[in-house]
């Protein structure tokens, strides 16, 4: 059956990076695109980016352009978020989710369990 | 501030039919499929409704989903005390290059 499990959350201060791992299995990694999606404690969901399934097309919100970057390992299917800067207001439950086709305009069909970053000194 | 409007909260007794709206512009809802998902408590979301108004195998017929034009509904029928969760449309934006969410909108079951 088809398993997205997130690792790597954690309390970081202000201005420091983390990064995010996306472990997939039971489908063919290579031929989805993926997305990263988080909700603030409290609030509701928000998209904050996608990779396509060759990871060569990329799209981020708005909020984290500049200081997220998203890439993926296909032969290992793993997917990562590298995140620098981090502010306050990137505390969330990250999700990643699966795209129901190959460069993320379709559905997300698959959700992690998410994992937990907190921003705070 | 989400530029998908829907209500913040619903709420209907068991056995009655609830809508939820969402509502958009021409970018998003207007040219784009809108799907649905369902957050019950202190869970992960999950796909409801996709393509407008397609259910993934396991979801009940009592859940529906209708576009029209830069708006689109979610409709639950035969409301049941299990259905209490929140709900978020969803669309890809052209202008944006990302996906839009709605705010989302809580579902009591009185």
């Amino acid at each position: 059956q088809v398993q997205l499990v997130e690792s790597g959350g954690g309390v970081v201060q202000p201005g420091r990076s983390l990064r995010l791992s996306c472990s997939a299995s039971g489908f063919t990694f290579s031929a989805y695109a993926i997305h990263w999606v988080r909700q603030a404690p409290g609030k509701g969901l928000e998209w904050v980016a996608v990779i396509s399934f060759d990871g060569i097309n990329k799209y981020y919100a708005d909020s984290v352009k500049g200081r997220f970057t998203v890439s993926r390992d296909n032969s290992k299917g793993t997917l990562f978020i590298q995140m620098i800067s981090l502010r306050a207001e990137d505390t969330a439950v990250y999700y990643c989710a699966r795209d129901s086709g190959k460069f993320g305009w379709g559905y997300f069909d698959y959700w992690g369990q998410g994992t937990l970053v907190t921003v705070s000194s | 501030q989400s530029v998908l409007t829907q209500p913040p909260s619903a709420s209907g007794t068991p056995g009655q039919r609830v809508t939820i709206s969402c509502s958009g512009s021409s970018s998003k809802i207007g040219s784009n499929i809108v799907n649905w998902y369902q957050q019950l408590p202190g869970t992960a979301p999950k796909l409801l409704i996709y393509s407008n108004n397609q259910r993934p195998s396991g979801v009940p017929d009592r859940f529906s989903g209708s576009k029209s034009g830069t708006s689109a509904s979610l409709a639950i029928s035969g409301l049941q005390s299990e259905d209490e969760a929140d709900y978020y449309c969803a669309a890809w934006d052209d202008s944006l290059n990302g996906v839009l969410f709605g705010g989302g909108t809580k579902l009591t079951v009185l």
